[in-house]
């Protein structure tokens, strides 16, 4: 069954550096989404990508958040200046095309647990 | 979105059937009631949605108040690894793509 993979598992940083999330999306999926999981609290979203342009943000994703789809295969999310604060379980998702017919499910990724030092 | 009511947690015997209840009491004439949930630590996994009709799918049934104010997701025979919080979310559904909204969660424990 095909699946949203993430990379890396695990990623430890320090605080200021600039981190970058991979995912590879579902391969016939054009919608995708970043969520992130602070430990112990909500699934909060971040953003949702579709057409090579954000479609929507939370108040979370300030300038220090950036998307992009470099190539056909991989979605990825750059931090640019960590905080200590961003260390959360990042998520990715994706989705088919909507059809008037059916619910296009998002499909989460395993995660990338990130961890600022 | 519907603001949703879910229990903090449920305990359930493994091979019985876990009914887990959501109220949506606003919930309005073109929104869905979808079900979702988190293995620990994993990423949330789509289980079944509604509009206003009973549902079933390999996973669950779905159940639907006749006025849609509140609904109940059933796992008919629960095992060890349906442990995970349920979310119940309402929303439109969208052409657009469009963020999912977690709340707390029902976190369910199925016993042996």
């Amino acid at each position: 069954e095909p699946e949203v993979t993430q990379t890396p598992s695990h990623q430890v940083t320090q605080m200021g550096q600039e981190v970058i999330l991979r995912c590879v999306p579902i391969s016939n999926h054009l919608y995708f989404y970043w969520y992130r999981q602070i430990l112990g609290q909500k699934v909060e979203f971040l953003v949702s990508f579709y057409n090579n342009e954000i479609s929507e943000k939370s108040e979370i994703f300030d300038d220090q958040f950036s998307v992009e789809r470099p190539d056909g295969s991989n979605f990825t999310l750059k931090i640019r200046s960590t905080k200590l604060e961003d260390s959360a379980m990042y998520f990715c998702a994706s989705s088919d095309v909507w059809q008037l017919s059916s619910y296009n499910e998002q499909f989460f990724g395993p995660g990338t647990r990130l961890t600022v030092l | 979105d519907a603001k949703t009511t879910q229990p903090t947690s449920m305990d359930c015997a493994e091979g019985r059937a876990a009914n887990l209840p959501c109220n949506h009491s606003t919930i309005s004439g073109n929104e869905y009631v979808y079900w979702y949930r988190q293995i620990h630590s994993q990423g949330p996994q789509y289980i079944i949605h509604g509009l206003k009709n009973n549902e079933t799918n390999e996973m669950a049934s779905l159940i639907i108040t006749e006025d849609r104010k509140s609904s109940t997701l059933i796992l008919p025979h629960a095992t060890l690894r349906d442990t995970a919080v349920y979310y119940c979310i309402v929303r439109v559904a969208s052409g657009s793509a469009r963020q999912l909204t977690f709340g707390s969660g029902t976190q369910l424990t199925v016993l042996p």
